[in-house]
């Protein structure tokens, strides 16, 4: 019963390095997100799916692309990493149906120098 | 604009109730209201929700006024593992699920 699968779990970067996050989920569920989290502070949404083949832009976007091809999978992209995206990454998903709970991934630790 | 608003920050000593306030400027009549919880770090964790019922579970009590702008989640007997930062988030099954800056319980020996 895996629930929400972040990999990887840490990853250093060098400054114009690009990196895919891959979140996976096995619960069927139509929503994925992902968040980040800088230190002492709330987690801010980056870019969002309500269904395969479906990308929407959260509350802080830029710098970021996603792409949702199956529907258990969400994939976050830096294209070109920059200091400023250092932080910790947290993926989730929801149903849209019953009790529509948010689970959560354990989270990818992202220093880019 | 619609606002959530919770405290900062609370103690609470060891064994005692944690009763962790929410208000909220309006919210719709399908909107549920539902608490997480973040402990250092970690992923978020469910807690519990409601739309107008008081609820329980093996973890918390939710408490909702009758307007619904108001709820308050009751640890009854609070632990040091319920040092966290606590979110109460309100959304349809239909809304993204969007953060506040919660509230970071600390929980006193």
């Amino acid at each position: 019963n895996a629930g929400v699968t972040q990999t990887p779990k840490f990853r250093v970067l060098k400054t114009g390095q690009s990196m895919t996050l891959l979140c996976a989920q096995d619960m069927n569920h139509e929503y994925m997100y992902w968040y980040r989290q800088d230190p002492g502070m709330g987690l801010r949404l980056i870019h969002y799916s309500v269904g395969e083949g479906t990308t929407a832009k959260g509350e802080v976007p830029d710098g970021y692309n996603v792409s949702r091809l199956k529907k258990q999978n969400f994939l976050l992209g830096l294209e070109s990493a920059a200091p400023s995206q250092t932080s910790v990454y947290f993926c989730a998903s929801s149903s849209y149906q019953g009790s529509s709970l948010a689970f959560f991934g354990q989270g990818t630790r992202l220093t880019v120098v | 604009d619609a606002k959530t608003t919770q405290p900062t920050s609370m103690d609470c000593a060891e064994g005692r109730a944690a009763n962790l306030p929410c208000n909220h400027s309006t919210i719709s009549g399908n909107e549920y209201v539902y608490w997480y919880r973040q402990i250092h770090s970690q992923g978020p964790q469910y807690i519990i929700h409601g739309l107008k019922n008081n609820e329980t579970n093996e973890m918390a009590s939710l408490i909702i006024t009758e307007d619904r702008k108001s709820s308050t989640l009751i640890l009854p007997h609070a632990t040091l593992r319920d040092t966290a930062v606590y979110y109460c988030i309100k959304r349809t099954s239909y809304d993204k699920v969007i953060f506040g800056p919660g509230t970071s319980l600390s929980v006193i020996p």
